[in-house]
């Protein structure tokens, strides 16, 4: 099971920090990805970790993503610098089976607002 | 942004067919990497309906089936029902980005 946790009300400019919290299994050899879903669109991803470290971002927000793995503790983080209003989304945690596999588990999504 | 194109949307009345398509490219479909479809209603977790292109997970109804050729992938649900109402995705994975990649989306609606 996986659990989304932040701040639901973030300022501009400022950091959006969002936790996963893997219940139920460990961090595992998965790929954990994180999507959002801005109001009235589709689902946008985001990027993923993988247990090693290694990441990959969607490179129209790559320069403003970082994620980290907290396997002692089953969490997944997602930091989104510098957010605008266009930042408001529904953040999502799901977890990857493989590069070509697909999501079998997903968070029931966050709603985190941007706001002057 | 979304690699994968789906219409907006599709419709049909109750116990009827519809298709869903989901245009790729030659660096994520055409390159042979897996096509996957969710069902998604907002602000819920979305919903796995068919893996690996044509596999349905247990607890999904034979109504609902896929396909992929070429760059495309198509959903087809028959004997459309109202709970069907809601929006599906196709997902897949893309080479050249070295990511995954989803389609932009395409609500049912039941008539």
């Amino acid at each position: 099971q996986l659990q989304e946790s932040g701040p639901g009300l973030v300022k501009t400019s400022e950091t959006l920090s969002l936790t996963c919290n893997v219940s139920g299994g460990s961090i595992g050899s998965y790929y954990w990805t994180w999507t959002r879903q801005p109001p009235g669109k589709g689902l946008e991803y985001i990027g993923y970790i993988y247990k090693t470290g290694s990441t990959n971002f969607n490179p129209s927000l790559k320069s403003r993503v970082s994620m980290s793995i907290d396997t002692s503790n089953n969490q997944v983080s997602l930091k989104l610098t510098s957010v605008t209003t266009a930042d408001t989304a529904v953040y999502h945690c799901a977890r990857g089976l493989g590069l070509y596999n697909w999501f079998d588990t997903w968070g029931q999504g966050m709603l985190v607002t941007v706001s002057s | 942004q979304s690699v994968l194109t789906q219409p907006p949307s599709v419709s049909g009345a109750p116990g009827q067919r519809v298709i869903i398509s989901c245009t790729g490219t030659n660096s994520n479909i055409g390159a042979g990497s897996d096509v996957h479809w969710y069902q998604h209603l907002p602000f819920t977790a979305p919903k796995l309906l068919i893996y690996a292109h044509t596999n349905r997970p247990a607890g999904v109804p034979e109504r609902f089936s896929a396909s992929t050729s070429g760059t495309s992938a198509s959903l087809v649900i028959t004997g459309l029902q109202s709970d069907d109402e809601t929006d599906y995705y196709c997902q897949s994975y893309d080479t050249r980005l070295s990511g995954f990649v989803f389609g932009t989306g395409t609500r049912v609606t039941v008539l």
